[in-house]
């Protein structure tokens, strides 16, 4: 079975500075996909990126790098140079060989930038 | 740039109603999904849809149905409304897949309160 948990259900953090939401998963898929998505406050879901198991190096995208650990099975999302419009919910997900189509999703974590 | 629509953003049922949650995708995809989602609970997958007039449970299917009659179309139907549905739902669409970087692209999430 495919679980992805997220044990940060709100966290801080200081405009301009960095900070990084957890995410642990578990899966026996040989290989799989993780993805972490934003959702502001107006509800819609919007894609930040994604790094597949074999990928040697850890994803970026502009702000948003995704730390990956393999052997600990974590991909931690780490936001830099943190801005006010970063306050939304940040859900990460994950998708695998053997669950085809579907994807998983953890509880999300809460971040608020404070001025 | 709208590419998966969700017919309505807010609905105020009363229980017992016959309700249905359209969903519309512009991008070809084969796979769509409704989820549902509620405050600690994160996504949860209620069914999804690789192909036309396919469609496979998810996690919470009980008390929903769905229909795929067209490539680009996927609704949702509660037979029966019941106060104990009311939450935030979210239709999204993706290409086929395992660990690819396919991601899933949301619609705007329809907001349904049963009374």
């Amino acid at each position: 079975a495919q679980k992805i948990t997220q044990t940060q259900p709100g966290m801080f953090v200081q405009e301009k500075e960095a900070v990084t939401l957890d995410c642990t998963y578990d899966t026996s898929d040989p290989s799989y996909g993780l993805f972490w998505y934003k959702q502001p406050s107006s509800g819609e879901m919007i894609f930040l990126i994604y790094q597949g198991s074999y990928d040697q190096q850890n994803a970026t995208e502009g702000r948003y790098s995704l730390n990956f650990q393999k052997a600990r099975k974590s991909a931690n999302l780490v936001i830099s140079a943190s801005q006010l419009g970063d306050s939304a919910m940040y859900f990460c997900a994950m998708r695998g060989t053997n669950t085809g189509n579907q994807f998983y999703f953890g509880t999300g974590t809460s971040l608020t930038v404070i001025p | 740039d709208v590419k998966v629509t969700q017919s309505s953003r807010y609905l105020v049922k009363r229980t017992g109603e016959k309700v249905f949650l359209e969903c519309v995708q512009d991008m070809d995809h084969e796979n769509m999904f409704w989820y549902r989602q509620d405050p600690g609970l994160g996504l949860r997958l209620i069914y999804f849809s690789y192909d036309v007039k396919m469609k496979e449970k998810g996690d919470i299917p009980e008390g929903y149905s769905v229909s795929r009659e067209k490539k680009e179309r996927f609704s949702l139907i509660l037979e029966s409304a019941s106060t104990n549905q009311t939450s935030m739902y979210l239709c999204a669409s993706s290409l086929p897949g395992g660990a690819g970087a396919n991601v899933l692209t949301f619609g705007a999430g329809s907001r349904l309160t049963v009374l």
